[in-house]
């Protein structure tokens, strides 16, 4: 069974103050892995596709990064407009859907 | 562009009572999904499909019923409602995973089930 695991489950962060989010899966296969991230009362908007062991994808303050047993979320200097619960998710080899965690529900205070 | 329609957003349904919720997309995707997503459980897919009269399981699809009459819409009906269904419901499509990953997503329909 396709599993995946997000830490911490909520993390606060002082506006500047970089961190990491964490996303360690369990698939056979793996086809890719997905970061998104939902603003409350939203749906999930799509951030990055990783497809393998060393890839790398940037986007303003967010860069993702994969091994083969888990993914990491870089926060380099977080605004406070960066709050929001960001979800990884996975792709199996036989799979047409993808499998979430539960996601990490991040607050940047000004 | 509106991309991914769901209606409703809100609805309160009585035990044993039915609906459907409708999902409509107008990005001339082949793949569409159906999520439910509750505190402390993520996303969970629970039914799905690859293209216009295709349906398919997913996670947790009992007491769901799905149709895609038509490439654009997909129907997720709930035939007789129990207050485990009471959840938020997201819509999303794709033109194909194997490509970018890329779900589009609705901004979800919120059931609750007395």
């Amino acid at each position: 069974e396709d599993q995946v695991t997000q830490s911490p489950e909520a993390l606060r962060l002082q506006e500047g103050e970089s961190s990491s989010l964490n996303c360690s899966y369990t698939v056979s296969g793996l086809r890719g892995l997905f970061w998104y991230r939902q603003d409350p009362g939203k749906g999930p908007e799509f951030l990055f596709t990783l497809y393998s062991a060393g890839e790398e994808k940037e986007k303003e303050r967010l860069k993702a990064t994969l091994t083969k047993k888990e993914s990491f979320l870089h926060i380099t200097a977080p605004k406070p407009e960066d709050s929001a619960t960001y979800l990884c998710a996975v792709q199996a080899g036989s799979a047409d859907g993808l499998t979430f965690g539960k996601g990490t529900h991040l607050i940047i205070q000004p | 562009n509106a991309g991914v329609t769901q209606t409703p957003k809100f609805r309160v349904l009585k035990t044993g009572q039915s609906m459907t919720l409708l999902c409509a997309q107008d990005m001339n995707h082949e793949y569409m999904y159906w999520y439910r997503q509750d505190p402390g459980m993520g996303l969970r897919l629970i039914h799905y499909s690859v293209g216009e009269g295709t349906t398919a399981k997913g996670e947790v699809p009992d007491g769901y019923n799905v149709s895609r009459l038509k490439k654009q819409n997909f129907l997720l009906g709930l035939e007789s409602a129990a207050p485990s269904q009471t959840s938020v419901y997201f819509c999303a499509s794709s033109e194909a995973l194997g490509v970018t990953g890329e779900l589009f997503f609705g901004e979800g329909s919120r059931l609750t089930v007395l």
